[in-house]
């Protein structure tokens, strides 16, 4: 149980085009999504916190309106990276809060890698 | 500004040993602390965690000691086996936002047959 998976797992576009990357909940219901991005060899970042039905919360130094992120159902998340520089490749990753389970849990989804040329 | 560091960024252990992670945090306020294991081109799974009440938490071959005075935290994995060769991120959150983990950049680890 608990699965989150993420589409597509690996994307190259071309600079000034935009990317959608869809995050879901397979066999749970999930308020609240977040949104995180890795560097090679750091840490995880958290970009933003998507709750359904309402706006994302997005963590300090996030452009909002760069990284659109729409949480439309229990079950699905979006990120679109719009007008995507070199600068935004990176490894984004999702993760997923149940909606009965222990506040503190979180369901990473497997990851996209972004590659802008 | 670096709230949890995982000072070592690797660690080789020979298969049937202790494995030991360390983690450190500067946030006081973090009462909530998780380890997380994460192979390539894979999210992270979670592996067990410890509440600021409790100074060791353990899960079969994994134990996770928290030492709050040092804000220091530690993973044992006794015994290693390879396939726990992995990334493994400590992470730390505390009551006033839950919502938000911050995480340590990794420690790669790799057991050796």
């Amino acid at each position: 149980g608990a699965v989150v998976s993420q589409h597509p797992s690996w994307v190259i576009c071309k600079s000034g085009t935009s990317v959608k990357i869809e995050c879901r909940s397979l066999d749970f219901q999930a308020t609240t999504m977040f949104w995180y991005r890795q560097f090679p060899k750091q840490s995880l970042m958290l970009m933003a916190t998507s709750n359904e039905g309402s706006k994302a919360t997005y963590e300090q130094g996030v452009e909002k309106d760069k990284f659109l992120i729409n949480h439309a159902s229990l079950t699905l998340s979006t990120l679109t990276v719009t007008s995507a520089h070199p600068e935004d490749s990176s490894f984004y990753i999702c993760s997923a809060r149940d909606a009965q389970g222990a506040s503190y849990e979180q369901y990473f989804g497997p990851g996209t890698r972004l590659t802008v040329t | 500004d670096q709230q949890v560091k995982q000072n070592s960024p690797s660690l080789s252990v020979q298969e049937g040993r202790i494995s030991i992670l360390n983690c450190d945090y500067t946030n006081s306020m973090f009462d909530y602390f998780l380890w997380y294991k994460k192979y390539p081109a894979e999210g992270p799974t979670f592996l067990i965690s410890i509440s600021s009440i409790k100074d060791k938490n353990e899960d079969g071959r994994f134990t996770v000691f928290l030492n709050k005075s040092a804000k220091h935290l530690s993973l044992h994995i006794v015994p290693s086996q390879p396939g726990d060769s992995a990334v493994y991120f400590c992470a730390a959150s505390g009551a006033y936002n839950f919502n938000k983990f911050y995480f340590g950049s990794g420690t790669k680890l790799n057991v050796k047959p």
